[in-house]
């Protein structure tokens, strides 16, 4: 089974609506990332939490909001979706190692589209 | 100027060549440099990662870093049709956040 999986892995709505992606890992890790990718802009910081009490804002929060619910779970919400946060969604855990602090690993991503 | 600079290629190499790629940074008290693989529409797969100036070496790929310089690469040696994809370099940055360059494509050309 894969450590970081995210649900859904595609998914289609309308502008407007209500949207959550949702992140589990069984890495054990304590920090978890969300990241969105754009063709040409690589991967953008969005959210990201070193444990279940701390969130913090990446580069580009606006129009998103998360939730973490246990150290294992981790969930991106768009509360009104618009058409240019379609884009590749991408979480992300850690466990910070102070000798080569942050490396992350990757769930498989989720493709959204907003109509 | 980009935090985390790469050239978005694409970089085309003959099988069985060197193919190399450059990476350049902004901030000179960042720590520790990671190269990661994305085949195109999956996630980004860490492959290397160094924190010492000079070269490290795992398998086919070396990476080499210059602090001075503030310049990382990832040399790839024996390229395979398989190694074609877009590379990432990410910076850990003195703020504490990882920072991805906007990623080389590398084709490998049987």
């Amino acid at each position: 089974d894969a450590d970081v999986t995210q649900t859904p892995r595609n998914r289609i709505t309308k502008t407007g609506k209500r949207i959550m992606l949702e992140c589990s890992q069984t890495k054990g890790h304590d920090r978890m990332y969300w990241y969105r990718q754009d063709p040409g802009l690589g991967l953008r910081l969005i959210y990201y939490s070193f444990d279940v009490k701390d969130i913090n804002k990446g580069e580009i929060s606006d129009g998103y909001s998360v939730s973490r619910q246990a150290q294992a779970k981790f969930s991106l919400s768009l509360e009104s979706a618009i058409p240019n946060q379609t884009a590749l969604y991408f979480c992300a855990t850690s466990d910070f190692d102070i000798l080569i602090t942050d490396t992350q690993y990757f769930g498989p991503g989720t493709r959204l589209t907003v109509l | 100027q980009k935090e985390v600079e790469q050239n978005s290629g694409p970089l085309s190499v003959p099988e069985g060549a060197i193919a190399s790629l450059n990476c350049t940074y902004s901030d000179r008290g960042s720590q520790s440099f990671f190269w990661y693989r994305q085949y195109s529409g999956k996630s980004p797969e860490l492959i290397m990662f160094i924190y010492s100036n000079g070269d490290k070496e795992d398998g086919r790929f070396t990476a080499q870093l210059n602090k001075a310089s503030q310049y990382v690469s990832l040399l790839i040696r024996d390229s395979q049709p398989s190694d074609s994809a877009t590379y990432l370099c990410a910076v850990y940055n003195q703020g504490g956040k990882l920072i991805f360059g906007q990623g080389t494509e590398l084709s490998v050309k049987p």
